[in-house]
């Protein structure tokens, strides 16, 4: 079965900007993937960032951005915040009805 | 709004059947595919399955041996049942819709423990 790839954590300063990528242990990610990007923070339900490779959901700041980027999905927030400190978790539709989440990359703010 | 919330007994034990319930309201059940995904404390977020108003379902193919879902259209209502549970199938269970090129809807997730 194919692996969804996150970076285990990840670390940027206030005010920084940090890119989180997703990636495939065989193959390259395109949108024909439909990647979406999902924050959450300890003890809440996760959170849409990104849909559809680069679509911000209704109320996201326009700091969180998507994109492909080589042959991974990438998730870039630029100005980092200190309560952009969450877990991040890509999804991505592997065909045949089956979606597949990455293993979640902890992002610390610091 | 779509909004989604579980429902289902919070203790099983082991080698019984997990049951929960997603009921789906502001939409129709009709509509969309409705998934379940799971979340083990501490750890990553896991899809389950999905099921489509026809009664067409997509599983994991890691817990497809265990799982059915159903739906009952009369009460916009969507369900899991998970068999020979352990306590690796500890976790909280979400209910969501996940769409390829539009929004996803995620319930608020119940915690289903698995102990004697």
């Amino acid at each position: 079965q194919t692996v969804v790839t996150q970076e285990p954590s990840f670390s940027v300063s206030p005010g920084g900007t940090v890119t989180l990528t997703c990636g495939l242990s065989s193959g390259s990610v395109s949108p024909s993937y439909y990647p979406s990007w999902y924050q959450q923070t300890p003890g809440q339900a996760p959170r849409t960032l990104i849909y559809n490779t680069n679509t911000r959901s209704s109320g996201v700041p326009d700091r969180f951005s998507g994109s492909i980027l080589g042959n991974k999905a990438a998730l870039t927030i630029t100005g980092a915040q200190a309560d952009d400190e969450s877990d991040y978790y890509c999804v991505l539709y592997m065909g045949s009805g089956i979606w597949v989440f990455g293993g979640g990359t902890k992002l610390t703010v610091l | 709004q779509v909004q989604l919330q579980e429902s289902g007994p919070g203790l099983v034990k082991p080698s019984e059947t997990l049951s929960l319930t997603c009921t789906v309201s502001g939409g129709s059940i009709s509509s969309y595919y409705w998934s379940w995904i799971r979340q083990p404390p501490g750890k990553g977020l896991e899809w389950i399955g999905q099921i489509y108003y026809t009664g067409n379902t997509n599983y994991n193919p890691s817990l497809k041996s265990r799982v059915t879902m159903s739906l009952d259209m009369s009460k916009n209502q969507f369900s899991l049942k998970l068999n020979s549970v352990t306590a690796a199938d500890t976790a909280v269970y979400y209910c969501a819709t996940l769409r390829l090129i539009e929004d996803a809807y995620w319930g608020q997730g119940t915690l289903v423990t698995v102990s004697s």
